[in-house]
């Protein structure tokens, strides 16, 4: 079945302490993109990718990071946890540059306290 | 700077009563427009991709349209199970890997 999987779906940590979310996908999508989802905010993009070792920032990147060494692997890094980034987490990817619709991961559910 | 602002912010319709929801957008170019459905405690799942003013798609009781500036969701005699938020997201022309997406509409409907 093809699916974007996201590990764990919840998270509750610590202020400070390193933690990474991560995005598979069996699609063999070049695309792969993170989202946060807040209330009131809708998603916003923090990092996305357009290819292995092809990385740029969406529009919230700050505190976060992302590496992409394979092609359907996307962690996204959180180095130091901060309480605003509690927040729910999306990945998506999609298969070719263009305008072509992007297929979601189940969320993250991150708490930092 | 692109932006996409969607109206109402949330819609209770009774089973069965039409309904439009709204996303009008600023973008320098437009590569696409997309809509999803959003249930609950759920990723975003693909509804409609549009290109160009004037277009249409349809899909069960929904329709999407597109004009220059704003895009609209037609929601046709609805069903409980049309119960969800639905987003609306551009992508710029000059932009390959940005998507911009708007807050979202709650749509409630009841039997």
């Amino acid at each position: 079945e093809a699916q974007v999987t996201q590990n764990p779906r919840y998270l509750i940590t610590v202020t400070g302490k390193k933690l990474t979310v991560t995005c598979s996908q069996n699609m063999n999508h070049e695309y792969m993109s993170w989202y946060r989802q807040d209330p009131g905010l809708g998603l916003r993009q923090i990092y996305y990718s357009m290819n292995v070792e092809v990385t740029d920032k969406g529009d919230v990147p700050e505190g976060y990071k992302v590496s992409r060494k394979e092609k359907r692997n996307f962690p996204l890094i959180l180095e130091s946890p901060s309480p605003n980034q509690t927040s729910l987490y999306f990945c998506a990817s999609k298969g070719r540059q263009g305008a072509y619709e992007q297929f979601f991961g189940p969320g993250t559910r991150l708490t930092v306290l | 700077e692109d932006q996409v602002t969607q109206s109402p912010e949330a819609l209770r319709l009774q089973e069965g009563e039409s309904s439009s929801l709204n996303c009008s957008y600023t973008v320098s170019g437009l590569r696409g427009l997309f809509w999803y459905r959003q249930d609950p405690g759920k990723g975003p799942e693909f509804l409609f991709t549009l290109y160009s003013a004037g277009e249409e798609k349809e899909k069960e009781r929904l329709k999407a349209t597109l004009t220059k500036k704003e895009s609209f969701l037609h929601i046709t005699a609805p069903k409980p199970e049309d119960s969800a938020t639905y987003l609306c997201a551009v992508q710029a022309a000059n932009s390959w890997g940005k998507l911009q997406f708007g807050a979202g509409t709650q749509v409630v409907v009841t039997p």
